[in-house]
């Protein structure tokens, strides 16, 4: 079965200290989102993309995160400085969209575990 | 803003039960609903995904049904089993919202031997 890789599973770094997470959407896949998962606030999502490109980061802060696809197998996700708040379990997930279809089902990745100290 | 609740947050059930999960959405101009599976440390299974057109979907012992009208949905499990227990994350997409999934908090289900 095809997968969402997500890398690292883990990460504990400390306060101040840039952070990458790197994500491999299933191919054929033409759309990858970005989720963050904590027991306060459940699954939001922060950022997604169609084709590479950008569509939606209205549920990321802009001062510290960033997300690019430098190409169709990589997305990133990017903090810097990162704070203990920061601390969450991070989802990349892919789907297959075409203009005006929204049914088919996101797969996700395992997520990386961030712990900010 | 579309608001989805799930209730209760957790369930215990002896094996062999059916059981209800229920979901809540204030917002009905939905795309479409999805419940999700979450084992722990892992991400999301996509369980059951119900277009806005349509009342029910079922995969062996699962069927979840929409109420678009009164922004529900319901999950049943039949004949649980142990391998069930889990979180069952509710999941909507809304008209207007793009592509946007936006989640429920789960419900968390031990089904006991």
């Amino acid at each position: 079965d095809a997968r969402v890789t997500q890398t690292p599973r883990h990460k504990v770094t400390e306060m101040g200290q840039e952070v990458t997470m790197r994500c491999q959407p299933i191919l054929g896949h033409n759309t990858v989102f970005w989720y963050r998962q904590t027991m306060m606030q459940g699954l939001e999502l922060l950022a997604y993309f169609r084709n590479r490109a950008p569509l939606d980061d209205s549920g990321m802060p802009k001062d510290r995160f960033s997300a690019e696809m430098p190409d169709a197998t990589l997305a990133t996700l990017k903090i810097q400085p990162s704070e203990p708040r920061d601390s969450a379990v991070y989802f990349c997930a892919s789907g297959l969209v075409y203009s005006g279809t929204v049914n088919q089902p996101q797969h996700f990745g395992d997520g990386t575990r961030l712990s900010i100290l | 803003k579309q608001e989805v609740t799930q209730i209760p947050a957790a369930l215990s059930v002896p094996e062999g039960e059916n059981l209800v999960l229920n979901c809540s959405f204030t917002d009905s101009a939905i795309y479409n609903l999805q419940w999700f599976r979450q084992d722990p440390g892992k991400g999301l299974t996509s369980l059951l995904l119900i277009q806005s057109s349509q009342r029910e979907q079922t995969s062996g012992r699962l069927n979840a049904s929409l109420d678009k009208s009164s922004g529900r949905s319901t999950l049943y499990i039949a004949a649980s089993q142990p391998g069930d227990s889990a979180t069952y994350l509710c999941a909507v997409i809304t008209q207007g919202g793009s592509e946007k999934l936006v989640f429920g908090k789960g419900t968390k289900l031990t089904v006991n031997p």
